[in-house]
């Protein structure tokens, strides 16, 4: 596509509760990363994955948060048992090249509010 | 580890008024530089950015940075700043070699006409 694509943009979650947060990168950029943006701070950065290899998991805050890639397509993020912490904007970006000197395309985030 | 500061957190201005939004980052080698735009209610978008040549960058919409290594600093400037302005800014480094880019905490523009 054109941009890069997240999904859904805006999702209200009970406490507790999975949720699964969807990129769909720009075709043909082979990494991708995911970070978050909490009120009033700075973006947060979750997790790296460049093309087949093992992605870079440093910025993930707790083992209730996971992502897949499959190649160089969709990504998706998981938060098991949501907190209110993990409210948030989480944004999607993706770039040419593996690394972050090709700049990043970001989506226009999905917006989590855990209630 | 890199980090990137940015000191003014919210900034209110004229229009006309000049505009200079700094940036710092701590990291010893090599490093592109970037500053991105977030308008009300869109999504990130690059602004501009420093690879290796004239420090002096120019983007998007009549900014400019300037790179000085000998202080760690990547500063914003515009001369004559307009309402549309109106946005947050986000400075970023990478560090050559490394995959992320590490952003600042922003900061928070507003432009009164």
């Amino acid at each position: 596509g054109a941009g890069v694509s997240q999904s859904p943009s805006n999702k209200v979650t009970e406490k507790g509760k999975d949720v699964e947060l969807r990129c769909d990168p720009i075709s043909g950029h082979t990494a991708l990363y995911w970070y978050r943006q909490r009120l009033g701070q700075g973006l947060e950065f979750l997790i790296y994955f460049q093309g087949n290899s093992a992605p870079d998991k440093s910025g993930l805050p707790s083992d209730r948060f996971s992502a897949e890639r499959t190649g160089e397509s969709v990504s998706t993020l998981t938060i098991q048992r949501t907190q209110q912490e993990d409210s948030a904007v989480y944004l999607c970006a993706s770039s040419l090249g593996g690394q972050g000197s090709y700049g990043y395309t970001f989506g226009s985030g999905t917006r989590l509010t855990v209630v | 580890a890199q980090s990137v500061s940015q000191h003014n957190h919210h900034v209110i201005l004229s229009e006309a008024a000049s505009l200079e939004l700094g940036c710092n980052y701590s990291y010893g080698g090599t490093v592109n530089l970037f500053w991105y735009v977030q308008y009300p209610g869109q999504h990130l978008q690059l602004l501009l950015k420093y690879f290796s040549g004239d420090p002096l960058v120019k983007g998007i919409k009549g900014f400019e940075a300037e790179f000085i290594k000998s202080k760690f600093s990547f500063n914003l400037r515009k001369p004559s700043v307009q309402w549309s302005d109106t946005a947050e800014y986000f400075c970023a480094v990478n560090a050559l070699g490394f995959q992320k880019l590490v952003f600042g905490t922003g900061t928070r523009l507003l432009v009164s006409p």
